[in-house]
């Protein structure tokens, strides 16, 4: 079967570095993305790797090893509005998005 | 670009009633709308996948008599929840994408929040 694997909820303190990572077993592999979503909102879209390597956009990152199934979201500067839940998704082999559960997010002051 | 509304934003309804939320692209040409189902602390499932003027495909374990999609243009698909029972209340959203069955460039709408009594 398929599975992507991410932790339920993590803590972390304003102004540090958070890292969410995220393990899959899927039937084929054309990409992995990271959404945010806010309690009671729609997902919004974070990043999309399909080559192995770190990619970064401002204060977040992701990062993809194909090899190991894994990747992870790095967050750094952390701010009281990245509370949320973060999603990760991977695209199969017949591009279909198979969605983690998805890591709730607590930052506190 | 690339904004998607949903309507209602949310609905209280009574157990046996019929519920219709639509998901509309609002400038662009949605190919391919996506249903998917939210309940509380758990991720999104995937419920339909509708293109532009064909009948929906759904996932396993999802009635299609009971979700009831159309997607009649290119800016437009509606769900129907028919026969709403209060195990229906969830949290349902839609996404849509130009490329037909492209599932990687979705632009999601906000969601309707449905309880039903």
């Amino acid at each position: 079967g398929q599975n992507i694997d991410q932790p339920t909820e993590m803590t972390a303190t304003e102004g540090a570095i958070v890292q969410i990572n995220c393990t899959y077993q899927t039937s084929g592999f054309n990409g992995l993305f990271w959404y945010q979503q806010h309690a009671g909102e729609a997902p919004t879209f974070l990043s999309y790797n399909v080559l192995d390597g770190l990619e970064e956009k401002g204060r977040f990152s992701s990062f993809l090893s194909r090899s190991k199934g894994y990747s992870y979201l790095l967050l750094k500067e952390l701010q009281m509005k990245d509370s949320a839940s973060y999603l990760c998704a991977v695209l199969d082999s017949n591009y279909q998005l198979i969605w983690g559960a998805g890591t709730k997010l607590i930052i506190k002051p | 670009g690339a904004v998607v509304s949903q309507h209602p934003s949310w609905v209280i309804c009574k157990s046996g009633t019929s519920v219709k939320i639509e998901c509309r692209s609002l400038d662009f040409q949605a190919t391919t709308m996506f249903w998917y189902r939210q309940f509380p602390k758990q991720s999104l499932m995937l419920m339909a996948t509708s293109n532009e003027g064909s009948k929906a495909t759904y996932e396993q374990g999802v009635e299609k008599d009971k979700f009831l999609i159309n997607h009649a243009s290119l800016t437009l698909s509606t769900l129907t929840v028919t026969s709403a029972h209060p195990e229906d209340s969830s949290f349902y959203i839609c996404s849509a994408s130009q490329v037909q069955g492209a599932a990687y460039e979705q632009y999601f709408g906000p969601g309707t929040r449905l309880t039903v009594t």
